[in-house]
């Protein structure tokens, strides 16, 4: 099946700093990503959908600068966390959609960001 | 507004107590409903695909049915490795980018 590899699985980093992280679609190219969000024990939040050769899309009440988003390839999009701050700290995940008509997302194994 | 509604939202099952979880959705013209398992830290893995009211798919103890207005996960049998977040999403019409809106999930606990 269709492989989406996200790293890292988890980072601590110190508030201020900014955190990288990747998401590669392994076995097939994708010309659409999203990003989404998840809290504790509730469901994934769309954050944006990124395009490969174009700027990503964000969703109502993601701030674009802070969640600095690149889909510079049609198998590599990132996800930049900006000025981290506590409340940044959740779990993110990526997918990747396959060049097929109505295929479904094929998501990554999430991040774990935690700012100390 | 499209809404997709998943319940219950935590259930509790004992080994081979068979049962079934409800995703709801106020959607016109559907473009695929979707079901995902997730386990804790991980992403959801993707189960099925149902496109038309009539259609119903199995894998092992798994089976999806896809109404006018709801999809059902029909678990026969559970066994205490079934127990994970079961998702449920929609595909909405008219979407160029494809994104999926997801239910708030059932939290399924199988006990031995």
């Amino acid at each position: 099946g269709a492989v989406v590899s996200q790293h890292p699985s988890w980072v601590i980093c110190k508030s201020g700093t900014s955190v990288k992280i990747e998401c590669r679609s392994l076995d097939f190219q994708a010309t659409t990503m999203f990003w989404y969000r998840q809290f504790p024990k509730q469901s994934l939040m769309l954050m944006a959908t990124s395009n490969e050769g174009s700027k990503a899309t964000y969703e109502q009440g993601v701030e674009k600068d802070k969640f600095l988003i690149n889909h510079a390839s049609l198998t590599l999009s990132t996800l930049t966390v900006t000025s981290a701050h506590p409340e940044d700290s959740s779990f993110y995940i990526c997918s990747a959609l396959r060049l097929l008509y109505n295929s479904p997302l094929h998501f990554g194994n999430g991040t774990r960001l935690t700012v100390t | 507004e499209d809404q997709v509604t998943q319940s219950p939202e935590a259930l509790r099952l004992q080994e081979g107590e068979s049962s079934s979880l409800n995703c709801s959705y106020t959607v016109s013209g559907l473009r695929g409903l979707f079901w995902y398992r997730q386990d804790p830290g991980k992403g959801p893995e993707f189960l099925f695909t149902l496109y038309s009211a009539g259609e119903e798919k199995e894998k092992e103890r798994l089976k999806a049915t896809l109404t006018k207005k709801e999809s059902f996960l029909h678990i026969t049998a559970p066994k205490p490795e079934d127990s994970a977040t079961y998702l449920c999403a929609v595909r909405l019409p008219n979407n160029a980018g494809n994104m999926l809106t997801f239910g708030g999930g059932t939290r399924l606990m199988v006990k031995p």
